[in-house]
């Protein structure tokens, strides 16, 4: 089955402690992208990266910190530095190419709650 | 990207067509409109999208204004699994999706 996969579904984190969201595709999507959601609210970017070994800055980068060393990965780790990481946090891929409008196609979400 | 309204809510009996407005009065000449619906505690997912003309998929009809400053999405025929909270997005050359606060579609039986 091709998609985005994101795990875990459910993950507590510890006061001081980083964690690392896992988000996986299949679909030989160039694009990936990080969103958080908030209880009521819409979705807000926090990375995304266009191609392997680069990525941008989103609305709400800080206290988060991103890698894409493969095409089908893109983890996000919440670090200590983020005071308020209870959220939903989204994965999307796209294919990018130039001039085309891309659709992003989203994961399932991982919800993090901080003890 | 351009702003967009929809009602915050809306009620549809199954097996109706569902009918949910979105205003984009200043949407410019390359921005698209994507429809993406999102169902408690998922992930959103992708319905349609359009640039001027009207589009059907076997999810649902976008019917776009000849002026393009409003869009409506149709979901033919309604069933409980279409219970959602619907985003009507404008999306131009810049990488985010930009969701606002939707349209909350409750399909009673």
């Amino acid at each position: 089955d091709g998609g985005i996969t994101q795990s875990p579904k459910y993950l507590f984190r510890k006061e001081g402690q980083n964690v690392t969201l896992s988000c996986e595709q299949n679909l030989n999507h160039d694009a990936m992208y990080w969103y958080r959601q908030d209880p009521g609210q819409g979705l807000r970017l926090i990375y995304y990266s266009q191609i392997v070994n680069d990525f941008q800055k989103g609305d709400i980068a800080e206290g988060y910190s991103v890698s894409r060393e493969k095409k089908e990965s893109f983890p996000l780790t919440v670090t200590s530095a983020q005071k308020n990481p209870t959220a939903f946090y989204l994965c999307a891929s796209s294919i990018a190419r130039t001039g085309v409008r891309e659709t992003q196609y989203f994961g399932p979400g991982t919800r993090l709650l901080v003890l | 990207d351009a702003k967009t309204t929809q009602p915050p809510s809306m009620d549809c009996a199954e097996g109706r067509a569902a009918n949910l407005p979105c205003n984009h009065s200043t949407i410019s000449g390359n921005e698209y409109v994507y429809w993406y619906r999102q169902i408690h505690s998922q992930g959103p997912q992708y319905i349609i999208h359009g640039l001027k003309n009207n589009e059907t998929n076997e999810m649902a009809s976008l019917i776009i204004t000849e002026d393009r400053k409003s869009s409506t999405l149709i979901l033919p025929h309604a069933t409980l699994r279409d219970t959602a909270v619907y985003y009507c997005i404008v999306k131009g050359g810049a990488q985010k999706l930009v969701f606002g606060q939707g349209t909350r579609l409750t399909i009673n039986p």
